[in-house]
């Protein structure tokens, strides 16, 4: 079965300082792997997306994530942290194994710190 | 395009009440998932339609049904409402069926049972 683990419940960044949210997953199979965020009172929105092309991967607001088959991991950074970064971060996992359904990690919180 | 509508966007039952959530997806999706996201249990998969057929469904009682019409457009019903079953209601829509399709999420609606 599919799974995810987002260590840090809570991150807290100065604005300026590098982002850096940790996810592992667990797959029976290749997984697709996904980094949403999601702002208060609102659904969620795509960072970026794994799909077995480049390990490196670039996404929106100028985050990015590096798929590590070795380490099962797909941590997710930014260089510089923005006040508006602040917001909540999933990571989830999809296979064919389990349907191509989304299995999320419990989420980060990020505050960012003027 | 316009992006994944939900309606309603707020709704406070009671106990043993029963709850009709629609969500309309983007234009040209043929699949729609349904998600449950609570404080204690996060992000949870309820079901996946696709052309009117259920094609995936979480561990969740019979209590939660949905159904998707011609149109892509898509209902889930809560029936007997439990105060358990407050959460943020999200509703996503995607291409296809494929894992490394991205799914897109609507607002959400926010379920209170009192």
């Amino acid at each position: 079965a599919q799974s995810v683990t987002q260590l840090g419940s809570h991150v807290s960044v100065s604005e300026g300082a590098l982002v850096l949210l940790r996810c592992n997953y667990s797959s029976s199979v290749p997984p697709y792997l996904f980094w949403y965020v999601q702002y208060p009172n609102q659904g969620l929105q795509l960072l970026l997306k794994y799909t077995s092309a480049a390990t490196l991967v670039k996404g929106i607001n100028g985050f990015e994530a590096e798929f590590k088959k070795s380490e099962t991991s797909f941590h997710l950074t930014k260089p510089s942290a923005h006040m508006s970064d602040a917001a909540e971060y999933f990571c989830a996992v999809s296979d064919e194994a389990a349907g191509n359904k989304l299995t999320f990690g419990g989420g980060t919180r990020v505050l960012v710190k003027p | 395009k316009a992006g994944v509508t939900q309606t309603p966007r707020y709704l406070i039952k009671t106990r043993g009440q029963q709850v009709t959530l629609s969500c309309s997806p983007i234009s040209g999706h043929r699949s729609v998932s349904w998600y449950q996201q609570t404080p204690g249990q996060g992000l949870q998969f309820l079901f996946e339609y696709f052309s009117e057929t259920q094609r995936n469904k979480g561990n969740f009682p019979g209590r939660f049904s949905g159904r998707q019409f011609s149109n892509s457009r898509s209902e889930m019903n809560v029936s007997t409402l439990e105060l358990g079953d407050s959460a943020l209601y999200l509703c996503a829509s995607r291409p296809g069926l494929a894992g490394a399709d991205t799914q897109y999420f609507g607002p959400g609606t926010r379920l209170t049972v009192l």
